[in-house]
Parts: structure tokens; C-alpha cells; sequence
């Protein structure tokens, strides 16, 4: 069954310091990967995604994530966190034209 | 990218009352909308996928009689939470996608309280 797994549910960093989220996938074929930041009581705003090409996905707000095959990983990287950061990420995957599956999600704190 | 905006955002109901959410794409021609629901602190579960013109798919669990969804157009899809009660307290988020070859845009969801 595909599936998508974020193993940390709560990560807290302090503001500047670096941040990886981490995200498994576990598709038949490659999937259309993304990740996604939602603020308290908002809908979902697209960070990055990956279809295929360049394992190394750059992002807005400064995020990046990798793309790596053998680990059917896609962990989403910032190298300065911001306290405006704090927020819940969700990792998701899909096949090309259906729906994506979504993972459980990380909720970020950001220590000033 | 994409809009797509999501009506209304958050609604208050009584039991028994029956509420509709509106999912409309506005800069392009969704061929399919999808619906999520979200429990706090919870992660999205994919509720049904609607086609223009066809009838919903409903993901297993969840009952089609209760959660009508309507795509009439490609630009709209509804979903009606039919008699409504505390249980189905949720947020409810949409995406459209306009073909199989583009990703799907997200509404920014609608925060339902039944009371």
C-alpha cells in the first residue's frame, strides 16, 4: 500500500539554528513528492516538490529538500530557522493525476 | 500558482442541520477537486474524488449518503454534510487539479462546529 511516514511528530529548534523534517515514502514507482506548511486554523501552503529531474529541490521561504531513492526519503531542510517557521509540516505523495496521501505530520516549535 | 478558494471558512450549525462548503477553482478548469477532512492535530485524510460531471468516489469509511459531493462544473464542487452532528466537527479542505498531468491546488479549508 503507498504510504507516507513522518517519524518525529513534534521537532523544536531554536531560532537560527538548522532544521530537517524528515519524510519516508513507500510507493510502487516513484512518486510526485511535496511538502506542505500549515499555520493553526489555515489551509496548506505548498512549500516544494519533487516530479523528477534534480534530486535537490529548492523551495520558497528558504526551504530545500533532497529527494533520495535508496532511502525513499525526502527530508525537508532549512539551514536558519525563523520563529515566524513555527507551524505544522506535512509530507505528502502521489501518483501522477490522483490524490496524494498524506504524511502524519510534524509540528515545528521554534525557541527564541 | 493556481487559486483555489474555499466558502466559507469556518461555519457553526446546529445538530440535524445540513451545511454546504463551496470549492471553486478561479484561474483554471478543475477536472477533479478532492476532499479532505482534518481532525485537530491530525493529519489530512482524503475524503472522496470528484470528476466533472461524474459521481464522487468516496474513500472507504466514509458514507456517500452523508457527504454529498456535487461537481457539476469545472469550476465548482460542493460537498453537504448532511444532518450534521458534533462528530462531524472538522476541517474540511478541498484540492483542484486541472488534469492528471498538473499537481492539485489547495483551498485554505472551512472549519465546521456542529453544536
Amino acid at each position: 500500500a503507498q504510504s507516507v511516514t513522518q517519524p518525529d511528530i513534534h521537532i523544536t529548534v531554536s531560532e537560527g539554528a538548522s532544521l530537517e523534517l524528515r519524510c519516508n515514502y513507500s510507493y510502487g514507482a516513484t512518486p510526485y513528492l511535496f511538502w506542505y506548511v500549515q499555520s493553526p486554523g489555515q489551509g496548506l501552503q505548498l512549500l516544494l516538490k519533487y516530479f523528477s529531474g534534480d534530486t535537490l529541490v529548492q523551495g520558497i521561504k528558504g526551504f530545500e529538500a533532497e529527494f533520495k531513492r535508496s532511502q525513499s526519503s525526502f527530508n525537508l531542510r532549512k539551514p536558519s530557522v525563523h520563529w515566524s517557521d513555527a507551524a505544522e509540516y506535512f509530507c505528502a505523495g502521489g501518483n501522477a493525476g490522483n490524490m496524494l496521501t498524506f504524511g502524519g505530520g510534524t509540528r515545528l516549535m521554534v525557541k527564541p | 500558482g493556481a487559486v483555489v478558494s474555499q466558502h466559507p471558512s469556518w461555519v457553526i450549525c446546529k445538530s440535524g442541520t445540513s451545511v454546504k462548503i463551496e470549492c471553486r477553482s478561479l484561474d483554471f478548469q478543475a477536472t477533479t477537486m478532492f476532499w479532505y477532512r482534518q481532525f485537530p492535530k491530525q493529519s489530512l485524510m482524503l475524503m472522496a474524488t470528484s470528476n466533472e460531471g461524474s459521481k464522487a468516489t468516496y474513500e472507504q469509511g466514509v458514507e456517500k449518503d452523508k457527504f454529498l459531493i456535487n461537481h457539476a462544473s469545472l469550476t465548482l464542487s460542493t460537498l453537504t454534510v448532511t444532518s450534521a452532528h458534533p462528530e462531524d466537527s472538522s476541517f474540511y479542505i478541498c484540492s483542484a487539479r486541472q488534469d492528471m498531468n498538473t499537481e492539485a491546488f489547495f483551498g485554505q479549508g472551512t472549519r465546521l462546529t456542529v453544536v
